[in-house]
């Protein structure tokens, strides 16, 4: 699985856009880019995946560079409560197990 | 509905004990894990089975024995335990999509 490279902090204020990049230039065709959540203390959570479109659910967009090279996640309103570690993982979509590195501590501040 | 249930939650036992985590998922995946998360916060797959079949084990040592009775359980025995094995363990399943446990944070005095 490719490597990802994202910066080790970020602030952000209440009730802006959050937006965090990552970096995989080594990604393979066969490669999605993925992104996960961990709050303090908890598990964990899956937020967005996608392969070379942007993608957008509920809780996030992510939007991914035509070369694939990189990828930002945005959070579009950021509360207090998505206060995390942000982790950029890339894998293909049946791999069976996700390389964490040490991802993105998000602060967003009132 | 939790999707990945693991117990117990919190787990604090001496030196040298023999130790069980359970962890249920009531998702219907193929493949459930395993991942530890140690003082320094980085998250570490362990083992990975898929339909009770050992996928993958990242040079763990063999005091740790997975073990899956059917695919929806994976369990976690921890013989003689030592000091460094004091971390948060964390259950997961997948079927594309990775879903994991609230964890347990074990501490070993």
């Amino acid at each position: 699985d490719a490597k990802t490279t994202q910066p080790p902090s970020m602030d952000c204020a209440e009730g802006r856009a959050a937006n965090l990049p990552c970096n995989h230039s080594t990604i393979s065709g066969n490669e999605y880019v993925y992104w996960y959540r961990q709050i303090h203390s908890q598990g964990p959570q899956y937020i967005i995946h996608g392969l070379k479109n942007n993608e957008t659910n509920e809780m996030a967009s992510l939007i991914i560079t035509e070369d694939r090279k990189s990828s930002t996640l945005i959070l579009p309103h950021a509360t207090l409560r998505d206060t995390a570690v942000y982790y950029c993982i890339v894998r293909t979509e049946y791999g069976n197990k996700l390389v964490f590195g040490a991802g993105t501590i998000l602060r967003v501040k009132s | 509905d939790t999707a990945v249930s693991q117990t117990p939650k919190y787990l604090v036992t001496q030196m040298g004990n023999d130790k069980s985590i359970k962890c249920e998922q009531n998702l219907g995946h193929d493949t459930m894990y395993w991942y530890k998360q140690d003082s320094k916060k980085f998250l570490k797959i362990m083992f990975s089975y898929n339909n009770k079949e050992l996928i993958i084990n990242e040079t763990v040592p063999n005091r740790f024995s997975p073990k899956s009775p059917d695919k929806a359980h994976l369990n976690l025995h921890i013989n003689s335990l030592e000091l460094g094995d004091s971390a948060v363990y964390f259950c997961a399943s997948s079927q594309i999509d990775t879903f994991f446990g609230q964890g347990t944070r074990l501490t070993v005095v």
